[in-house]
């Protein structure tokens, strides 16, 4: 059973609009989320965070949005970049542990 | 900064032989997580550590895999006999409480 679902397994933007991935999630328990980026033949690499008693969170070109109720959470890149293009991984944790629930990740190639 | 380093970055072997992953996390970290990445089942956690201690090792798939870290700076994780659907990334990862977890660049481990 996924817990931590992202629907699109790929995305193609033009260079210079938004780039917006979705992530849903299940349980109820998770109260921390975070985004990572991954590049071919490395590891993942953490971008941005977000904790429950939010609903936004910014990074320069980078907000995460969480909408409790909906059990959901985008991931914004704009202006987006050729070199934003990996694949992006949403996750998910709760308070009391550092298990981090993983989605199954979303492909980003922009455009030039 | 180093990163978190893990060797080998390749293996291939043959069904039943031993195989011995390696991780060094970052220094001061007091974390460290192991996980497993294939096409069918995404990014897994298999267990994590606090202070070389094994906290949660529900993730392990079966008895022929076995983790240990006998100091700070140091982690192996073992498959032994080793099978072909064992192949996949696997990938070590560190952290400093609830700081996210930094991750390395991965073992992509071929089973013939």
């Amino acid at each position: 059973d996924q817990q931590v679902k992202q629907n699109s397994p790929s995305l193609s933007v033009q260079e210079g609009r938004i780039s917006i991935l979705n992530c849903d999630y299940t349980n109820s328990m998770f109260d921390y989320f975070l985004w990572y980026k991954k590049y071919p033949a490395e590891g993942p690499t953490f971008l941005i965070s977000i904790s429950s008693i939010k609903d936004k969170n910014e990074d320069g070109r980078f907000t995460v949005f969480l909408n409790k109720s909906a059990k959901h959470l985008s991931l914004h890149i704009v202006p987006s970049q050729p070199g934003d293009s990996a694949v992006y991984f949403c996750a998910a944790s709760h308070s009391g542990t550092y298990k981090y629930i993983f989605g199954t990740g979303t492909r980003l190639k922009v455009l030039a | 900064d180093a990163g978190v380093i893990q060797s080998p970055r390749h293996e291939v072997t043959e069904m039943g032989q031993e195989v011995t992953l390696r991780c060094k996390p970052i220094s001061g970290h007091d974390y460290l997580f192991w996980y497993r990445q294939t096409m069918m089942r995404g990014l897994e956690l298999l267990i994590y550590f606090n202070n070389n201690v094994p906290i949660d090792d529900s993730g392990m798939p079966e008895d022929r895999f076995s983790a240990k870290m006998p100091n700070a700076s140091f982690s192996t994780l073992k498959i032994q006999p080793s099978e072909p659907r064992d192949s996949a990334v696997y990938f070590c990862a560190s952290s400093d409480s609830n700081q996210p977890q930094h991750f390395g660049d991965g073992t992509r481990l071929s089973i013939l």
